[in-house]
């Protein structure tokens, strides 16, 4: 247990639509961070959130955006949604200090049909 | 541009034989790298860091070396178990703290 919650686990949406996944981050941790990871491939890095601001951004369209809430939960919305987007989105939090374990929660499956 | 290898294949292991995992990465200068397994349909989990200054880790039945002149690291797992069947994932820290950019990872299959 990581104590990094994701919601919903598993969706299907319909092409153009937009979603919204949630994160709870671990206890005390003041950073979280996106990824995206498509079947097959490694995780790849979408943002990260730092006390509520957008700290690094990776080679993601603007139409995924995010938010971190005062208690450090966040989410991330994407808009337009396209069939490549379908993959297993990954939340990863952690306290903001270099090499400090980052957890990782369980993820949600997004399916884009 | 950045780039971390990892062997593409699967790595087929009897239990009890040592497995080794490869990455390998291109312009990056780490302060530190990390492993993480991950199991199907499941995040990714943390398993070891070592620091660039270190050139091996141990943490009970898994060791890590870095190479940063290789610029190489090796997973071992030793006396493998059916349990360690999963893949593992290498990562960097790219241009920013926390920013993340992992190897696309290896499947181990440990078999009895």
């Amino acid at each position: 247990e990581t104590g990094v919650t994701q919601s919903p686990t598993h969706l299907i949406k319909t092409r153009g639509q937009q979603v919204t996944l949630r994160c709870s981050s671990q206890s005390g941790h003041n950073t979280v961070s996106w990824y995206q990871q498509a079947l097959g491939q490694g995780p790849q890095f979408i943002f990260q959130y730092y006390r509520e601001e957008e700290n690094g951004r990776g080679n993601f369209p603007p139409r995924f955006s995010g938010l971190q809430f005062p208690n450090y939960s966040s989410e991330l919305n994407v808009n337009a949604l396209e069939l490549d987007d379908s993959a297993l989105y990954l939340c990863a939090s952690s306290f903001r200090s270099s090499g400090n374990t980052i957890y990782f929660g369980e993820g949600s499956w997004l399916t884009v049909v | 541009s950045q780039k971390i290898e990892q062997n593409s294949e699967a790595l087929n292991i009897q239990e009890g034989k040592t497995a080794t995992l490869t990455c390998n990465y291109t312009n990056y200068s780490p302060a530190y790298l990390q492993w993480y397994r991950q199991d199907p349909g499941r995040g990714p989990v943390f398993l070891l860091l070592i620091r660039e200054n270190e050139k091996e880790k141990r943490k009970e039945r898994l060791k890590v070396t870095f190479d940063t002149t290789l610029k190489q690291s090796l997973f071992h797992i030793t006396a493998s178990q059916p349990a360690d069947s999963a893949t593992y994932l290498c990562a960097l820290e790219s241009d920013s703290w926390g920013k993340l950019q992992f190897g696309a990872g290896t499947q181990v299959v440990v078999t009895p």
